[in-house]
């Protein structure tokens, strides 16, 4: 079975400093992996996904991740955090010919200005 | 750009009640999917529906669920009987047939009394 762990449950950065959510899974093939924002009351919107190919993937707002299959890793980053990115960030794994997206349980970002 | 939206933002029902949460996917997409994200917990997989008919479901998503696509703009999940654990964030998700990227909706929380 599938499974996604995210260790941080909360993590506080100053603005203009560096982020790193990290997020490990479990899958027995190579994984499809997604990271989702959720911003307060609103819904989850995707950054980034890794289906293969080049294993550094960008997304939106400046977000990156890197898949790295030895660690079974797909930690995100962003070199300069705005107060804007606060938010609860999921990271997600699926598979090819299942639907089902399984999700880890969220980190938490606040920005201190 | 085109959106998942879902109505209402906010449902209240008493227990035992018939709640149907609806969602409108975006407009060429041919898979949809609902998750629920009980308050504090994981965002978890209820059902994915393709063509007309329901293509995986979870452990969770039992007698009391059923979901419909009633025409073709909308699709809907109803709990028949709902009960107090029912209480959660529920998401409706589509995605096209070539990719395997999910786009959310921003969700409808329903609270069971």
């Amino acid at each position: 079975a599938q499974s996604v762990t995210q260790p941080d449950i909360h993590i506080t950065v100053s603005e203009g400093a560096s982020l790193e959510l990290r997020c490990n899974y479990s899958y027995g093939a190579t994984p499809y992996l997604f990271w989702y924002v959720q911003s307060p009351g609103q819904g989850l919107q995707l950054l980034l996904k890794y289906f293969s190919g080049d294993t550094l993937v960008q997304g939106i707002k400046g977000f990156e991740a890197e898949f790295k299959r030895s660690q079974s890793s797909f930690n995100l980053r962003k070199p300069s955090v705005h107060w804007s990115d606060a938010a609860e960030y999921f990271c997600a794994v699926g598979a090819k010919g299942r639907r089902a997206l399984t999700f880890g349980s969220g980190t938490r970002l606040q920005v201190q200005p | 750009e085109p959106e998942v939206t879902q109505t209402p933002s906010h449902q209240v029902t008493q227990m035992g009640q018939e709640v149907i949460l609806r969602c409108v996917p975006i407009s060429n997409h041919l898979y949809f999917y609902w998750y629920r994200q009980i308050l504090g917990q994981k965002v978890e997989f209820l059902v994915s529906f393709y063509n007309n008919e329901i293509s995986e479901k979870s452990e969770i998503f039992d007698d009391q669920f059923s979901v419909e696509r009633p025409d073709g703009s909308n699709f809907t999940l109803k709990i028949r009987s709902t009960k107090l654990e029912d209480s959660a964030m529920y998401f409706c998700a589509s995605s096209d047939s070539g990719t395997d990227t999910q786009y959310f909706g921003p969700g409808t929380r329903l609270t069971v009394l």
